[in-house]
């Protein structure tokens, strides 16, 4: 079974500034994609960042970047320079054979 | 092109209605998924689709009955709902069903209320 933990429910930044939200995972699969999500209160999940189990660097998508360290099984996501529209609930995934386990979420609030 | 569409956007049905939510995506992806989201909560998946065909039911009651007609096309047909069936419905794609490299693409849901 796999298990994804968000531990922050909430967390605030201010504008410009970087701010990180934690993510655990738990799997005994050997592959597997861990990813992150971002929904706005209109509802729609939008795709962020992946990261493959077997990928040696992080990965970066813009002002995203995910901070994989496999041993500690953590994938924290970064946003760089926080900007208003950031502010939403941001989820991380995990994708095993054929299903996508979400964790519980962190509502993220970009302030002036 | 990289985007699902879902249609209503808002749905308002009585208890003894029967209405159908559709999902669609042109992105040639072979699997197609359900997910039912309360509020606050993270998505939990319903019903995938596999190359057409239904291949996890997550023990979702029988007032919800998915449907393929094709590859692009994914229905949710409702009837007999309960108020608390009431949440944000996503319909959502992915390229290969079984690999866990491939993201998945969300629409933008259908905010049912059951009355």
């Amino acid at each position: 079974a796999q298990k994804i933990t968000q531990t922050q429910p909430g967390m605030f930044v201010q504008e410009k500034e970087a701010v990180t939200l934690d993510c655990t995972y738990d799997t005994s699969d050997q592959s597997y994609g861990l990813f992150w999500y971002k929904q706005p209160s209109s509802g729609e999940m939008i795709f962020l960042i992946y990261q493959g189990s077997y990928d040696e660097q992080n990965a970066t998508e813009g002002r995203y970047s995910l901070n994989f360290q496999k041993a500690r099984k953590s994938a924290n996501l970064v946003i760089s320079a926080s900007q208003l529209g950031d502010s939403a609930m941001y989820f991380c995934a995990m994708r095993g054979y054929s299903t996508l386990t979400f964790g519980k979420g962190t509502m993220l609030l970009v302030s002036p | 092109d990289t985007e699902v569409t879902q249609t209503p956007k808002h749905l308002v049905m009585g208890m003894t209605n029967k209405k159908s939510l559709k999902c669609e995506q042109h992105m040639g992806h072979r699997a197609m998924y359900w997910y039912k989201q309360k509020a606050k909560k993270p998505p939990e998946l319903m019903f995938v689709y596999s190359y057409e065909k239904l291949s996890i039911n997550e023990s979702v009651p029988s007032r919800f009955s998915p449907e393929c007609p094709n590859s692009s096309l994914l229905n949710l047909h409702l009837h007999a709902l309960q108020p608390e069936d009431s949440a944000l419905y996503l319909c959502a794609s992915s390229q290969d069903p079984t690999d866990s490299d491939y993201e998945q693409y969300f629409g933008p849901g259908t905010r049912l209320t059951v009355t």
